[in-house]
């Protein structure tokens, strides 16, 4: 069973930081990663989906990695803002899961001014 | 309004009422899910749906019923519902192609007293 673990489960930093959150998944055969945001009471937004043929993927100041034989993602935040304060989730579709997702429980990301 | 919507957005109901959630989207698009967000848990698949009258569990189906008579709709129902019932249900949507990213509405709460 695919299980997905991401650390920290929350940070705190300084407006202007660069960061990066983890994500790893226990099976590599996996069919894409996808990093969504969630905001406070409201559902999730997604960021960016990384083919598991590709190695990266870029979005403004949104970076996400992937490394499928080590089970490993990781979404760079660079230059940070108080309005990228939110959760920030991974999800992995299997290959062999159909249009399942596994999900981690996120990471809670404040950043102060 | 283009897009994906839920109803209502929060519901207070007894134990062993039938209560039934909403999912509405405007894309046309063939795969809709059913997830539950709970602390602990993350985000667990309960039903999804390739394309109408077609449905299959998730992870976690027991108590729930779906259906899917047409491509726009995708209704959730607790038959009897349950406290551990109470959670935050996300109805979420993607295209046919795979490697599509997955659209989420904003939440129904449901709280079962």
């Amino acid at each position: 069973k695919q299980e997905v673990t991401q650390i920290p489960a929350a940070l705190s930093v300084p407006e202007g930081e660069n960061l990066v959150l983890n994500c790893s998944f226990t099976d590599s055969a996996i069919y894409n990663l996808q990093w969504f945001r969630q905001d406070p009471g409201k559902g999730l937004t997604s960021l960016l989906l990384i083919q598991s043929s590709q190695r990266e993927q870029t979005s403004g100041r949104l970076n996400a990695s992937l490394d499928k034989s080590s089970g490993r993602s990781t979404l760079y935040i660079a230059a940070s803002q108080p309005g990228d304060s939110a959760t920030y989730l991974c999800a992995v579709r299997q290959e062999t899961s159909g249009s399942r997702l596994t999900f981690g429980e996120g990471t809670q990301l404040t950043v102060n001014p | 309004d283009a897009g994906i919507t839920q109803s209502p957005r929060y519901k207070i109901t007894e134990t062993g009422r039938q209560v039934t959630l909403m999912c509405h989207q405007t894309w046309s698009h063939s795969y809709m899910f059913w997830y539950r967000q709970d602390l602990g848990h993350g985000l667990r698949l309960i039903y999804y749906s390739a394309a109408a009258d077609i449905t299959d569990k998730g992870e976690v189906p027991d108590g729930y019923v779906v259906s899917r008579s047409k491509t726009e709709n995708f209704p959730l129902t607790l038959e009897s519902a349950t406290r551990s019932q109470t959670s935050v249900y996300f109805c979420a949507s993607r295209g046919h192609f795979t490697g599509e990213t997955q659209y989420f509405g904003p939440g129904t709460r449901l709280l079962v007293l």
